[in-house]
């Protein structure tokens, strides 16, 4: 069955300090890979999105890692701001004729305090 | 706009009333979702429209729930004879057909008393 597991399910940390959030997943075979952040109330923001050959991609003080190997990825978080309070959601594409499905993780809920 | 626009933001009804839920998503844009949020939760899968494509279904929780999308580009989500389990925030998304990118809308909160 495919699956998108994230952990941790929540985490707290002080503002300043990094961060890595993990997504492991069981999608054989897949397009590609991304993290979103959905702010409360808001709908999800794409941060990054990686093909199978890819090892890594960054946006500002995200960056995302995938092994696509071990089905892991990760995405790590610098110098923490409080704006990056947020949920963090792993996506996997699953190929196929119109590239259409799309596993979601349940996300990481972040929260970082002054 | 230039981004994913869904009305009304907050709805609030009663049991057993049908509800509509509009997406207007960004132009030029031939894929569009709906997905379902409830409080705390992942994003739930409804319905996938690419273009003249028979529409993926496969998400619809109950036969209460129907979509369409007329001409191409704005999409109805309908909820018929609504029950509390329906309260939610209805999320919409289109996507770039380049890059493969979901753009979300802010989606629709539906609250059934």
């Amino acid at each position: 069955k495919n699956q998108v597991e994230q952990s941790p399910q929540s985490l707290i940390i002080l503002e300043g300090k990094n961060c890595t959030l993990q997504c492991n997943y069981t999608v054989s075979p897949f397009s590609n890979l991304r993290w979103y952040k959905q702010d409360t109330g808001r709908g999800p923001v794409s941060l990054t999105i990686m093909t199978f050959s890819e090892n890594t991609k960054s946006n500002g003080r995200y960056t995302a890692t995938l092994d696509a190997d071990t089905k892991q990825s990760s995405l790590h978080i610098t110098a923490s701001q409080l704006s990056d309070s947020a949920s963090y959601i792993c996506v996997v594409s699953v190929p196929g004729d119109s590239n259409y499905q799309l596993i979601w993780g349940a996300g990481t809920k972040l929260i970082i305090k002054p | 706009g230039a981004g994913v626009s869904q009305s009304p933001s907050n709805k609030v009804t009663e049991k057993g009333k049908d509800v509509e839920l509009r997406c207007d998503p960004i132009s030029g844009h031939t894929a569009l979702y709906w997905y379902r949020q409830s409080l705390g939760q992942g994003l739930e899968f409804l319905i996938y429209f690419q273009g003249n494509s028979a529409p993926d279904k496969s998400g619809l929780p109950s036969d209460r729930f129907s979509a369409e999308r007329t001409g191409g580009s704005v999409s109805t989500l309908t909820i018929q004879r609504t029950q509390q389990e329906d309260s939610a925030v209805y999320l919409c998304a289109s996507r770039d057909r380049a890059t493969g990118e979901l753009f979300f809308g802010e989606g629709s909160r539906l609250t059934v008393l």
